[in-house]
């Protein structure tokens, strides 16, 4: 079974760009969450889709943002790029039952450096 | 929001010899508590999880321990191995799942042959 597939997995872009990282969830998951690590915050939590809806959102300013698409896949996209916004950008999919989430697996990340 | 610490943030240990980690939480509503080992260049991997109706869990050389009225839980590694060179994350959330993790600040932990 394929894992979580993230690309790219590395980008470089400029200040004032935009990016958007994709995200292939395993299958049959249809919770995709992303994360930002960086060394100075660590693991931050950035948004949650489940069935194309955002479902929970942490405190990221506006130019953060995500989608989902039908067959689970997600992309985030950040406008506007800071040099701050340097970081590994994670992804984790994740099983959906009765009791919620089942157990989140993580993709290598896609690195991004704004220069 | 929830908060969570985690200490230490490296660890040296000789191989052979066991490893604690501790971390604390802060939102009493937590009730899933997973680990994961993070290797150079690859994302998080769940390693060990548990959920606020049980007190320890074990797998092989892995356990977890789990105190609801401290709010603390503990990583416990034996006989460890210099594979388990690694960084530690502990992590927090409601709901029984992994909707939304708050994650601790990570522990570098290193296995001298």
């Amino acid at each position: 079974k394929a894992g979580v597939t993230q690309t790219p997995r590395y980008l470089i872009k400029t200040r004032g760009q935009q990016v958007t990282l994709s995200c292939s969830p395993i299958s049959g998951h249809r919770s995709v969450s992303w994360y930002q690590q960086t060394p100075g915050q660590g693991l931050q939590f950035l948004f949650e889709y489940f069935s194309e809806t955002q479902r929970n959102k942490g405190n990221f300013p506006g130019r953060f943002s995500g989608r989902q698409f039908s067959n689970s896949r997600s992309e985030m996209n950040v406008s506007t790029l800071e040099l701050g916004d340097s970081a590994l950008y994670l992804c984790a999919s994740s099983l959906v039952n009765q009791r919620g989430n089942t157990e989140a697996f993580f993709g290598q990340g896609t690195r991004l450096t704004v220069v | 929001g929830e908060n969570v610490e985690q200490h230490p943030s490296t660890l040296s240990v000789q191989e052979g010899d066991s490893a604690v980690i501790k971390c604390t939480y802060s939102d009493s509503a937590s009730n899933y508590f997973p680990w994961y080992k993070q290797e150079l260049g690859k994302g998080p991997q769940l390693i060990i999880d548990i959920r606020s109706n049980v007190g320890e869990k074990k797998d092989q050389r892995i356990a977890v321990t789990l105190n609801k009225t401290a709010k603390h839980f503990s990583l416990h590694i034996t006989e460890t191995q210099p594979e388990d060179s690694a960084v530690y994350f502990c992590a927090a959330s409601r709901n029984f799942g992994n909707e939304k993790l708050t994650f601790g600040t990570g522990t570098r932990l290193t296995i001298i042959p």
